[in-house]
């Protein structure tokens, strides 16, 4: 149980395109989720926190304008990356909870190359 | 500021040695500490995780050991494997922050055969 699922694994855009990563969470409700950004051989950096049906919580220094965040289901949020530039380039990695307890569950991941 | 810092970045065992990854924490609010498991190109798993009421966790041939007044923990990897050869994240979380994870910056775990 516990599978957090994302779409797609990897993606290649042209700079200045939109981007949209769907985050689903396969087995349970996620009342949060939350998306993450990770460069090489780094850790994870949170980038916003969601839950269903209210605004995300962005994290400090992460455009709310450029990373769009939609979590409008207990199974599915989204993150849209508008009017995407090299330096997006990165692994996007969502997690999900339930009920704001300790475990998240994370996906696999997605792989954003932008030319 | 990091608030957990995670030694070494990178390990090097032989086949059925023991790997041992450390962590320190500053924030005495914490109260939840996993550890992660990512390979390349994946998602992090949770790997075994465990609160500051007691000392020891073992889940099969993966021991966390915490040490609440020194504020550390550490992660042992026993008759360690070239299939744990990966990257291994600390982590410390508080109910009053939503458990959201405070991440260390990983630990690279090659295990040779």
């Amino acid at each position: 149980g516990a599978v957090v699922s994302q779409h797609p694994s990897r993606v290649i855009c042209k700079s200045g395109t939109s981007v949209k990563i769907e985050c689903r969470s396969l087995d349970f409700q996620a009342t949060t989720m939350f998306w993450y950004r990770q460069f090489p051989k780094q850790s994870l950096m949170l980038m916003a926190t969601s839950n269903e049906g209210s605004k995300a919580t962005y994290e400090q220094g992460v455009e709310k304008d450029k990373f769009l965040i939609n979590h409008a289901s207990l199974t599915l949020s989204t993150l849209t990356v508008t009017s995407a530039h090299p330096e997006d380039s990165s692994f996007y990695i969502c997690s999900a909870s339930y009920l704001s307890r300790e475990t998240q569950y994370f996906g696999p991941g997605t792989r954003l190359l932008v030319l | 500021q990091q608030q957990v810092k995670q030694s070494p970045q990178s390990l090097i065992v032989q086949k059925g040695g023991i790997s041992i990854i450390n962590c320190a924490y500053e924030n005495t609010a914490f109260d939840y500490f996993p550890w992660y498991q990512q390979f390349p190109g994946k998602g992090p798993a949770l790997l075994i995780a465990i609160r500051p009421d007691v000392s020891e966790k073992k889940e099969g041939r993966f021991t966390i050991s915490f040490n609440k007044s020194a504020k550390q923990f550490s992660l042992h990897i026993m008759d360690s494997q070239p299939g744990d050869s990966a990257t291994y994240f600390c982590a410390a979380a508080s109910s009053g922050g939503s458990y959201i994870p405070t991440f260390g910056r990983g630990t690279s775990l090659i295990v040779h055969p």
